[in-house]
């Protein structure tokens, strides 16, 4: 049980390139997530699926598009590359459960991505 | 005003201390709020998740005040692998969807 990975670990674009960011989960969750972490701004929602073939914007989906073309995958992608989208992007899913009449919700992270632009 | 606010810190706290962070969160409809651990180049990890009751796990315990929408943590005889970054993170359940909001975290440094 890998849980969710994303590859690759560390990459280096020049502005204008493109590149997609793959993340992988093996644990049949329906949500996943992309977020940005920049300093002193905290992690901040790109897109998110709540299932196979649906996608949403997040907090700060400009300059970024997204696939859920398989329940187990979600890509992210940059078409142009740019300076501010130099980052730590993490990629999250997740699951819910119900214990004593309350609903809970829990998170899983992939190890990031390292991102950047020059 | 951010959605969720933290004291950033750093909190240099020597091994054994107790320390408590809070958190102050501005969506009143927010339904659940949990404590996650980040460390230094890694990803977060949840801690615990906070009920209206409060809850404790070992030496962490956290508190949930709803009228006055602060969150809180507690940690109790700190050790050295305390060390992280917790970051706050309220969750709001609206129209079918979660949506995720965190704070910038707080700096932990426990010190031998």
């Amino acid at each position: 049980n890998a849980g969710v990975t994303q590859t690759p670990k560390f990459r280096v674009l020049k502005t204008g390139q493109s590149m997609t960011l793959l993340c992988a989960q093996d644990m049949n969750h329906e949500y996943m997530y992309w977020y940005r972490q920049d300093p002193g701004m905290g992690l901040r929602l790109i897109h998110y699926s709540v299932g196979e073939g649906t996608t949403a914007k997040g907090e700060v989906p400009d300059g970024y598009n997204v696939s859920r073309l398989k329940k187990q995958n979600f890509l992210l992608g940059l078409e142009s590359a740019a300076p501010s989208q130099t980052s730590v992007y993490f990629c999250a899913s997740s699951r819910t459960w119900t214990s004593g009449g309350a609903r809970s919700h829990e998170q899983f992270f992939g190890p990031g991505t390292r991102l950047t632009v020059l | 005003r951010k959605e969720v606010e933290q004291d950033p810190g750093p909190f240099n706290v020597p091994e054994g201390a107790t320390v408590a962070f809070n958190c102050t969160y501005s969506n009143s409809a927010s339904q659940s709020f949990f404590w996650y651990r980040q460390d230094c180049r890694k990803e977060p990890k949840l801690l615990m998740s906070v009920y209206s009751s409060g809850n404790e796990d070992g030496r962490f315990t956290a508190q949930l005040n709803r009228a006055s929408q602060y969150i809180s943590l507690l940690i109790r005889d700190s050790k050295l692998s305390d060390s992280a970054t917790y970051l706050c993170v309220v969750n709001t359940y609206t129209s079918g969807t979660y949506k995720y909001i965190f704070g910038t975290g707080t700096r932990l440094k426990v010190l031998a």
